[in-house]
């Protein structure tokens, strides 16, 4: 089985600032995806960015992006120029390459962000 | 597009009632998800639905059932219902393939149940 866990319950980031979200995992597998999921007051839970686990390079969109580190099993967040609208729950999942779509979560980062 | 659409999305009902939630997915989309989020134990997965199929449960009581139908619609059904359950269900679906680049879910805004 897997698990996810982000060790940050609450982070704060001043407006215009980086900030990064930690996340490690647990797992036997070597083919799956991570991702980086967003859920704002509304619920909705939006995605962020995926990594698939066989890439390198670490994924990258607009102004968030990713390191990952397989070896390590971690898979952190930074999110650059932060601003108002980046405040929300953030959960990291993993999906295994062939589990059809079971994500297993991360507990969650409430990131505040400060004008 | 449309997205994912769910139905109701806040329902309130009391202990031992029964309860039906309805996913609507992106069309084209044949896997549908069901997720449980609760302040308590997070976001847990209930099972997958994939063209007419169970493929995937996870670990829930017998209490908590689903289904889907043709149009890729799919349902779930909580009985008797404990306090406990009372937490926001989301669904979630995406095409369904095994192979890389598929694995995409997208969400719909959820179903909040008030277990009273």
């Amino acid at each position: 089985a897997q698990t996810v866990t982000q060790s940050q319950p609450e982070m704060s980031v001043q407006e215009a600032e980086t900030v990064t979200l930690s996340c490690t995992y647990d797992t036997s597998e070597s083919d799956y995806y991570l991702f980086w999921y967003k859920q704002p007051p509304s619920r909705q839970m939006i995605l962020v960015i995926r990594q698939e686990a066989y890439k390198q390079q670490n994924a990258t969109e607009n102004r968030f992006s990713v390191n990952f580190q397989k070896a390590a099993k971690s898979f952190s967040l930074k999110i650059s120029d932060s601003q108002l609208g980046d405040a929300a729950m953030y959960f990291c999942a993993f999906i295994s390459y062939n589990a059809g779509n079971m994500l297993t979560f991360g507990g969650g980062t409430r990131l505040m962000v400060k004008p | 597009k449309a997205g994912v659409t769910q139905t109701p999305r806040y329902l309130i009902k009391t202990r031992g009632q029964q309860v039906t939630l309805s996913c609507s997915p992106i069309s084209g989309h044949r896997s549908v998800s069901w997720y449980q989020q609760t302040p308590g134990q997070g976001l847990q997965f209930l099972f997958e639905y994939f063209s007419e199929t169970q493929r995937n449960k996870g670990n829930f009581p017998g209490r908590f059932s689903g289904r889907q139908f043709s149009n890729s619609r799919s349902e779930m059904n909580v009985s008797t219902l404990e306090l406990g359950d009372s937490a926001l269900y989301l669904c979630a679906s995406s095409l369904g393939d095994r192979v890389s680049g598929a694995n995409v879910l997208t969400f719909g805004a959820g179903s909040r149940l008030t277990v009273l």
